[in-house]
């Protein structure tokens, strides 16, 4: 069945560091590739997503790439800030398909 | 506009006794999920329904479990002959469309407690 990987389960940066989270999936219909970030006890929320025919995607510190031959995507947080601490998860989906999310990646960014 | 809405907001039962959790989803969002997350864990899938199509009942753990959407609207969650295993954040999230190329909208969550 569909199937989205997801590392590293944990990454410690520092303030002003990058953070990189990589998925993987295994559906090749699938064609929108959300990220969703979770704070400590609060609900999952959309921060950025990219479909197939991109490859590349940015929302001032954060962008995603996607690797569609690879089946590869990937998050980039540039210049982390100790809010950007949560959890975020990666999710494949599209072409009718429900949407699959990875197991999560809890992000710590130490001041 | 009003979010997804979700009640109760926290549930404490007795091990054996039955349960049911509620959704409201965004109106006009077509497709609703329901997940499950233990502390510290990840969003596992339990149902979707997707239009007026039959539902995706593959991440469902067991018999005990099932869920109703009624119009199209709200969803019940019913976990029969609760164990405390089953204790965890019971998570729900609409989306416009059902070709899942939206961003899904969670509600708060219950928080399930099975003494």
């Amino acid at each position: 069945g569909e199937n989205v990987e997801q590392h590293p389960s944990t990454l410690s940066v520092q303030e002003g560091d990058s953070a990189v989270i990589k998925c993987t999936y295994s559906d090749s219909a699938s064609n929108y590739f959300p990220w969703y970030k979770q704070e400590l006890g609060k609900r999952p929320q959309l921060i950025i997503d990219i479909r197939s025919n991109v490859g590349e995607k940015k929302d001032q510190r954060i962008a995603v790439t996607l690797n569609k031959t690879a089946k590869h995507f990937s998050l980039h947080i540039t210049e982390t800030q100790p809010e950007d601490s949560a959890v975020y998860f990666c999710a494949s989906g599209g072409g009718g398909f429900k949407t699959i999310f990875g197991a999560g990646t809890r992000l710590f960014v130490k001041a | 506009g009003a979010g997804v809405s979700q009640s109760p907001s926290n549930k404490v039962t007795e091990k054996g006794k039955d349960v049911e959790l509620r959704c409201d989803p965004i109106s006009g969002h077509t497709a609703l999920y329901w997940y499950r997350q233990s502390l510290g864990q990840g969003l596992e899938f339990l149902i979707y329904f997707q239009g007026n199509s039959a539902p995706d009942k593959s991440g469902l753990p067991s018999d005990r479990f099932s869920a109703e959407r009624t119009g199209g609207s709200v969803s019940t969650l019913t976990i029969q002959r609760t164990q405390q295993e089953d204790s965890a954040v019971y998570l729900c999230a609409s989306s416009l469309r059902d070709n899942s190329y939206n961003e899904q909208f969670f509600g708060p969550g219950t928080r399930l407690t099975v003494l």
